[in-house]
């Protein structure tokens, strides 16, 4: 079956450290790979994709995310974090072979950064 | 401009009864997606509409549950004789032109159900 993991509910760390939310994929084929983040009492926003080309992609807010194919992983990170980064972060993937962008989303990772 | 509007943006309804959620996308997306976000859990897909053709109503987890969109317009999710299992945010989205190319998806607010 196909499937996103965020094995990690939460992930806390201190303001001006990296930080990494993790990801791995497990789908046939070449697959796309977004980033979305759920700010509270707002909806979901794009982040960043992997679609081809460079595996290190950058996106929104300073964030930029790994793609390894041998270790079907999509983590994300950002080198300095910022208090007003904590929400609540999903990783999906769109399965090779489809006629359309469905996703498939993990169940998403509680970012809290602490001052 | 405007983003993707959704409404209710909260519903309470007693089980039994129906629903009708309602999608309002971007201007000029014509994809546009409906999924499903139970607590503590990631999004589930529903429905997927692009322009004209037909719709791809695979992740509709029964025949409760439908959806109309008239060209590349407002979209309703409508929830017959709702069960208390119904009870999650629903998200929609809309995108530009989607033929498998990767198009990021817009989000709207989400319709928080709650069925008693």
């Amino acid at each position: 079956a196909q499937s996103v993991a965020q094995p990690e509910d939460q992930v806390n760390v201190a303001e001006g450290n990296p930080l990494t939310v993790k990801c791995t994929y497990s789908v046939s084929g070449n697959p796309y790979l977004f980033w979305y983040v759920q700010y509270p009492n707002r909806g979901l926003q794009f982040l960043l994709k992997y679609i081809t080309g460079d595996n290190l992609v950058k996106g929104s807010y300073g964030f930029e995310a790994e793609f390894n194919k041998s270790q079907t992983s999509f983590h994300l990170k950002k080198p300095s974090a910022l208090v007003s980064d904590s929400a609540l972060y999903f990783c999906a993937v769109r399965p090779w072979g489809n006629n359309t962008d469905k996703l498939i989303f993990g169940t998403g990772t509680r970012l809290q950064v602490f001052p | 401009g405007a983003g993707v509007s959704q409404s209710p943006s909260n519903k309470v309804t007693e089980k039994g009864k129906d629903v009708e959620l309602r999608c309002d996308p971007i201007s000029g997306h014509t994809a546009l997606y409906w999924y499903r976000q139970r607590l503590g859990q990631g999004l589930e897909f529903l429905i997927y509409f692009q322009g004209n053709s037909a719709p791809d109503k695979s992740g509709l987890p029964s025949d409760r549950f439908s959806a109309e969109r008239t060209g590349e317009s407002v979209s309703t999710l409508t929830i017959q004789r709702t069960q208390q299992e119904d009870s999650a945010v629903y998200l929609c989205a809309s995108s530009r032109y989607s033929s498998g190319t990767g198009r990021e998806q817009y989000f709207g607010p989400g319709t928080r159900l709650t069925v008693t």
